[in-house]
């Protein structure tokens, strides 16, 4: 059974551009969250979702951050006109219902140059 | 202003002793708590959960106390081996029940 997939693993990006991180979460987990960790900082919860729906989005910035959870394929997180401030690791998670421990994935590196 | 802390960065431990990771909450209201390890370059993995009706849940090597007067719960990992040797995450849920709460982590060093 294969875990929570993210990718890329790493993701370069220049200020300005678009930033989209994909998640697949595990067989069978309907519930999805996006977690963000800054340089020596736990990690801040940003989003968590059903399928095709936003259940809490409290941790998310107001402006050029969205998260998405369709019907088909993966979770994607998209990040618009890039900052340097958005570098940091970026970890989805999964879980098959609300009160289950979350399975995270690898996360996705994201360097803004 | 941090709802979950733990105020030791790092740790280290010998091979076969005792390990003691500690974690503080400032909101009463959080009544699910969790540890989680996470290893670099991987995403954390969940270690063990207390409730707040428990004060105390083992599984194996690992025990967390709670003590809710105190606002404060602990992970103790006996007899710490080597491969313990990683980043611990205490995370409480939130009244919503939508998200964990994370401190920034205790990075546990077990030498052989």
């Amino acid at each position: 059974n294969a875990g929570v997939m993210q990718n890329p693993r790493h993701l370069v990006r220049r200020r300005g551009q678009e930033a989209r991180l994909r998640c697949s979460p595990m067989k069978g987990h309907s519930h999805v969250y996006w977690y963000r960790q800054l340089p020596e900082e736990g990690l801040k919860f940003m989003v968590y979702l059903q399928k095709e729906n936003i259940i809490d989005e409290s941790g998310m910035p107001k402006e050029r951050f969205s998260a998405e959870f369709p019907k088909e394929g993966p979770s994607i997180l998209r990040i618009q006109q890039v900052v340097r401030g958005d570098s940091a690791a970026y970890f989805c998670a999964s879980s098959p219902d609300k009160n289950s421990p979350l399975h995270f994935g690898n996360g996705t590196r994201l360097t803004v140059t | 202003d941090q709802q979950v802390k733990q105020n030791s960065p790092s740790l280290s431990v010998q091979e076969g002793r005792i390990s003691i990771l500690n974690c503080d909450y400032t909101n009463s209201m959080f009544d699910y708590f969790l540890w989680y390890k996470k290893y670099p370059a991987e995403g954390p993995t969940f270690l063990i959960s207390i409730s707040s009706i428990k004060d105390k849940n083992e599984d194996g090597r690992f025990t967390v106390f709670l003590n809710k007067s105190a606002k404060h719960l602990s992970l103790h990992i006996v007899p710490s081996q080597p491969g313990d040797s990683a980043v611990y995450f205490c995370a409480a849920l939130n009244q919503a029940g939508t998200a964990l709460i994370f401190g920034k982590g205790t990075t546990l060093s077990v030498s052989s």
